[in-house]
């Protein structure tokens, strides 16, 4: 099945600076890989997504790339703000599904902190 | 996904005890999720339901049980042979075709 890692576990940054996200998957057959963010006691929402035949996807301050050879696509988030503190996790298809049809295999998630 | 909802918020379970968290959504997705979710682990996938009257387990199924009757229903059962079910739940729908998954506001599950 898939494996998906993420890295950092925390990423402290100062506010207005900005903050990179690394996800590592193993099933070369997926093809759409999301970002959620989610806040304390919250659901998970989906901030951006990407598919497999684009290798940068961009939305406003949130932007997301794609290497497929190298298995691994990264979360941007420029000029940060204290309401981008939050956990963000990163996802891919698990089970062979390619599109995720069959369930998302997600990382362990990065606690995003905004310093004043 | 304001149109996922879940229930109980808050759930106690007896040691022994089978409990059903409730997943119901009303945007007509045909497919439908539950993960769980501990402290730093991330979101595990229990169970998953594409169409009505069929599901598959997912990588953690042991002590849980589903049904899917109807396309708007996903309720899971906690059964005893949980031996650690104190986590948030997470219910999730996907309309088929499209990739993108929405999550209910979840149940906590705690044990008494």
């Amino acid at each position: 099945g898939e494996n998906v890692e993420q890295h950092p576990s925390t990423l402290s940054v100062q506010e207005g600076d900005s903050a990179v996200i690394k996800c590592t998957y193993s099933d070369s057959a997926s093809n759409y890989f999301p970002w959620y963010k989610q806040e304390l006691g919250k659901r998970p929402q989906l901030i951006i997504d990407i598919r497999s035949n684009v290798g940068e996807k961009k939305d406003q301050r949130i932007a997301v790339t794609l290497n497929k050879t190298a298995k691994h696509f990264s979360l941007h988030i420029t000029e940060t703000q204290p309401e981008d503190s939050a956990v963000y996790f990163c996802a891919a298809p698990g089970r062979g599904s390619g599109g995720g049809a069959d369930g998302l295999t997600f990382g362990k998630g990065t606690h995003l902190i905004i310093q004043p | 996904d304001g149109g996922i909802t879940q229930s109980p918020k808050y759930l106690f379970r007896k040691e022994g005890q089978n409990v059903t968290l409730s997943c119901e959504q009303n945007l007509n997705h045909d497919a439908m999720y539950w993960y769980r979710q501990d402290p730093g682990q991330g979101l595990r996938l229990i169970y998953y339901s594409q169409i009505v009257n069929d599901f598959q387990k997912g990588d953690i199924a042991e002590g849980y049980s589903v049904s899917r009757e109807k396309k708007e229903s996903f309720p899971l059962t906690v059964t005893s042979a949980q031996k650690n079910p104190t986590a948030f739940y997470l219910c999730a729908s996907r309309v088929r075709g499209r990739e993108t998954q929405y999550f209910g506001p979840g149940t906590r599950l705690l044990v008494l």
